[in-house]
């Protein structure tokens, strides 16, 4: 089975100024991946980053960065330098590569940018 | 292709009337994902295809959910005798592959109101 737990239902940030997105997984897949979707007022589930359970190195997509620390089942996204179109919900997902193939979702974050 | 494409947008129904969804995948993608998603959650899985054959079916899929791939193309997902409790936001993503970077592309969804 797996778990993502997502422990801050808001956060606010300045414009301009960098936030971490707290994620936490359990599993018992050897191997797996790990997700950031934001997902704005629209609806549709935008992809953000993804992070190998054994990539030696953390994930970086432009603003965004996924501090991965395996010992500690941790997966946070940092977005540097906040913009007011950042403004969403954010939720963090896991796949084992055994298994079941679809993704497994934390309950969320709601980030809000403040000008 | 301009990505997964659900219809409707929206549809609104009278508690016990069955409605039927749409999703159309990316034309190469050969998996087919429905997630639901209620409010202040994330997606929660419900039945995931590759090509035509339904390979998982979640224990929220009730027996009045049925969900179709014909021919590996398109999905439909039916639900029988409506609810209250079947409120929510039903989305569809389709992928290429499952490991690694996998890109899930996910549709904009249909929120379904039942009244």
């Amino acid at each position: 089975a797996q778990k993502i737990t997502q422990t801050q239902p808001g956060m606010f940030v300045q414009e301009k100024e960098a936030v971490t997105l707290d994620c936490t997984y359990d599993t018992s897949d050897p191997s797996y991946g790990l997700f950031w979707y934001k997902q704005p007022s629209s609806g549709e589930m935008i992809f953000l980053i993804y992070q190998g359970s054994y990539d030696q190195q953390n994930a970086t997509e432009g603003r965004y960065s996924l501090n991965f620390q395996k010992a500690r089942k941790s997966a946070n996204l940092v977005i540097s330098a906040s913009q007011l179109g950042d403004s969403a919900m954010y939720f963090c997902a896991m796949r084992g590569d055994t298994g079941r193939r679809a993704l497994t979702f934390g309950s969320g974050t709601r980030l809000q940018v403040q000008p | 292709d301009t990505g997964v494409s659900q219809n409707p947008r929206h549809k609104i129904t009278k508690r016990g009337q069955n409605v039927t969804f749409r999703c159309d995948p990316i034309s190469e993608h050969n998996r087919l994902y429905w997630y639901r998603q209620t409010l202040g959650q994330g997606p929660e899985f419900l039945t995931y295809f590759q090509n035509e054959a339904q390979l998982e079916k979640s224990r929220l899929l009730s027996d009045r959910f049925s969900a179709e791939r014909p021919k590996g193309s398109f999905s439909t997902l039916e639900i029988q005798r409506t609810e209250q409790g079947d409120s929510a936001m039903y989305l569809c993503a389709s992928s290429l592959q499952d490991r690694g970077k996998g890109g899930y592309t996910f549709g904009s969804g249909t929120r379904l109101t039942v009244v």
